[in-house]
Order: structure tokens, then C-alpha cells, then sequence
């Protein structure tokens, strides 16, 4: 399948700093990438929807102007976690879709994730 | 309301028997996918299966399937033969077509696989 990475796959910032965590699509466009927010034992939590060179979509109760999304080109999406606390520590992990067709009422997006990135906010 | 619903939070197997992971879902979509990914400790979600709310048959993948009852609304996954390397969350997930292509995800299941 597709790959996808996050860069870097960690990182211990000190409060009220800025962390910025990138997601490639390594061999394939996406024009649509996913951010999930997932703390210990719980599910993801889909934070925000990437579309490329357009203004990202929020979830419900994400603050936009805390987690700064961009998604400049076909391959790259960043999320932006501003001035950090520690209650931001979690496990984040992005997705890309990659649609490979279609067939009567189904188009195949497939969605690839990355291996996500722990950050912890001191 | 909860999309998506696993009630088991924990189960354990016996190696080499099968075991059956519980997902019941909530849409008035009639098109939809339905997903099931394992995340081992190292956090990487690992894509299981896929089944089509427009699918006539069970979905499967070697020693994963999908027991999909429409009706229903469970897709419940049956791991045959565990193995001890199956030892992992397990989260269900639902793609809605009008919600394009975003995951919802179940709470998950922690599952333990004994020698």
C-alpha cells in the first residue's frame, strides 16, 4: 500500500511553545489528509479535515487557532500545535486518502495513516 | 449520539482459537464503508478489512472476516486462529459517503491473545 510519514515521530517541548508536525504522502497525491488526536487507552478523535490550498475543516470543539493545519501542496500537510500545554500531550496521527477508482455507486478511497507522533508538553 | 460502538473494552483469547470483536454502528446513509484497524503498542493503525454497506457478501482477508448484519447494524470481526502477535487495540471505524472521506472510530478493544 501507500505510504505515509509524520515528522518527527516525537517530540518534548516546554509549555507555551510551538510544535509543528508535518505528514507526507511519500508516493502518491492527496488532496485530502486527516488529523486524529488520540490520548492513552482512548480512540482517535478526528481533529480536522486537509484539503490542499484550501482552508481546513474543524471538528467540533477543535480550536482552530490553537491547531494551526496547512496543507500547501499535494504530498504535505502540517498541523501547528500553538503556544503548547500540557494538556495538549497526546499521540497525533494523520491519514491521506489516495483514491484509486470508481465502480457504480463506490469510488475506492483507499486512506493510509501515518505512524503518528507523541508529543509530550513539559 | 455514539456512531460507532464497541462495548468490549477488553477480551482474551486462547492462542490458536477464534474470537469475535463487537461493533454495532448508527447511520441513515445508505452508502458507507465500515473499517477495521488494529493498533499494536507502537501505535501504528494497521488496516484489517473493509466491507461496503452495498456488499452482498462477508467481507474477508485471510484470517480476518466481517460478519456484516445490515439489518442489524453490526460488523463484527472474527480473528480465526489467533495468534499471540494479535495482541492489540482493535478499533472499528465507519466512512459515511456524505461525510466524504473522514473515520469515525469505535471506542476499541484490547485484546490479549494467552499461550
Amino acid at each position: 500500500g501507500a505510504v505515509v510519514s509524520q515528522h518527527p515521530s516525537r517530540v518534548i517541548c516546554k509549555s507555551g511553545t510551538s510544535v509543528k508536525i508535518e505528514c507526507r504522502s511519500l508516493d502518491f497525491q492527496a488532496t485530502t489528509m486527516f488529523w486524529y488526536r488520540q490520548f492513552p487507552k482512548q480512540s482517535l478523535m478526528l481533529m480536522a479535515t486537509s484539503n490542499e490550498g484550501s482552508k481546513a475543516t474543524y471538528e467540533q470543539g477543535v480550536e482552530k487557532d490553537k491547531f494551526l493545519i496547512n496543507h500547501a501542496s499535494l504530498t504535505l500537510s502540517t498541523l501547528t500545535v500553538t503556544s503548547a500545554h500540557p494538556e495538549d500531550s497526546s499521540f497525533y496521527i494523520c491519514s491521506a486518502i489516495q483514491t484509486t477508482g470508481t465502480s457504480g455507486r463506490e469510488s475506492y478511497n483507499e486512506q493510509f495513516f501515518g505512524p503518528g507522533t507523541r508529543l509530550t508538553v513539559l | 449520539a455514539q456512531k460507532i460502538t464497541q462495548t468490549q473494552p477488553g477480551m482474551f483469547v486462547q492462542e490458536k482459537e477464534a474470537v469475535t470483536l463487537d461493533c454495532t454502528y448508527d447511520t441513515s446513509d445508505p452508502s458507507y464503508g465500515l473499517f477495521w484497524y488494529k493498533q499494536p503498542s507502537s501505535g501504528e493503525m494497521i488496516f484489517l478489512i473493509y466491507q461496503g454497506s452495498y456488499d452482498q457478501q462477508n467481507a474477508t482477508e485471510g484470517r480476518y472476516s466481517l460478519n456484516f448484519q445490515k439489518a442489524r447494524k453490526s460488523a463484527n470481526l472474527v480473528i480465526s486462529a489467533s495468534q499471540l502477535g494479535d495482541s492489540a487495540m482493535y478499533f472499528c471505524a465507519m466512512r459515511e459517503r456524505a461525510q466524504g472521506g473522514k473515520l469515525i472510530f469505535g471506542q476499541g478493544t484490547e485484546l490479549s491473545v494467552k499461550p
